[in-house]
């Protein structure tokens, strides 16, 4: 199993541009979400989704979107970036037992 | 709103020295989960907690959840430099598919 993976795994942006980071598991998990780290910040949940069709939002949704057409995807759009989107964005999935397996992260800068 | 809240923030010892963590829940806990987040890199699940007066190890590394559930404690034994990251406690918000976590404690192993 590769468990979850992200790609790419840094970007930088210019303000103003769009992209998507995208993520995928293989353990078949119906939940799963996307956090930003930032320092002294902690985790904050971005978006989450319950299942193939289902989304919602967290703490921070602003300025990003997702879409959930599969099981095994979940990437997450940046619409117009702004510097305050600058961070390290990672994308979980939840087990059975409601632990979560994370991706290795992306890596943000947008100038 | 549920918060974790963890001690120290930050922790640095000699390698081979005994170690504690500490996570505070404002409410009653139903599962508690430790991470562990290498420098630059994902977290890793390492151990959940479920009912209250558990105890569970993985290597040297033991946690146990309070008779009440609502604070949780990660002990590390003889430490070695590999221990050294961040440690944060998660927990599924009771009712909701949310989650939340602690701010972590970053840990400094002395060679």
């Amino acid at each position: 199993n590769a468990g979850v993976t992200q790609t790419p795994k840094f970007q930088v942006l210019k303000t103003g541009q769009s992209m998507t980071l995208q993520c995928a598991q293989d353990m078949n998990h119906e939940y799963m979400s996307w956090y930003r780290q930032d320092p002294g910040m902690g985790l904050r949940l971005i978006h989450y989704s319950v299942g193939a069709g289902i989304t919602d939002q967290g703490e921070v949704p602003n300025g990003y979107n997702v879409s959930r057409s599969t099981t095994e995807d979940f990437p997450l759009r940046l619409l117009s970036a702004a510097p305050s989107q600058t961070s390290v964005y990672f994308c979980a999935s939840r087990g059975p037992q409601n632990e979560q397996y994370f991706g290795p992260g992306t890596r943000l800068t947008v100038t | 709103s549920q918060e974790l809240e963890q001690s120290p923030q930050s922790l640095i010892v000699q390698e081979g020295k005994n170690l504690t963590i500490n996570c505070t829940s404002s409410k009653t806990l139903y599962g508690l989960y430790w991470y562990k987040q290498k420098y630059g890199e994902g977290l890793i699940f390492l151990m959940m907690l479920q009912k209250g007066g558990e105890e569970k190890s993985h290597e040297k590394i033991t946690a146990k959840l309070d008779e009440k559930k609502q604070q949780s404690s990660l002990h590390i034994t003889a430490s070695q430099p590999s221990h050294a990251g961040i440690y944060l406690c998660g927990a599924a918000v009771s009712g909701t598919y949310k989650y939340i976590f602690g701010t972590g404690t970053r840990l400094k192993v002395l060679a």
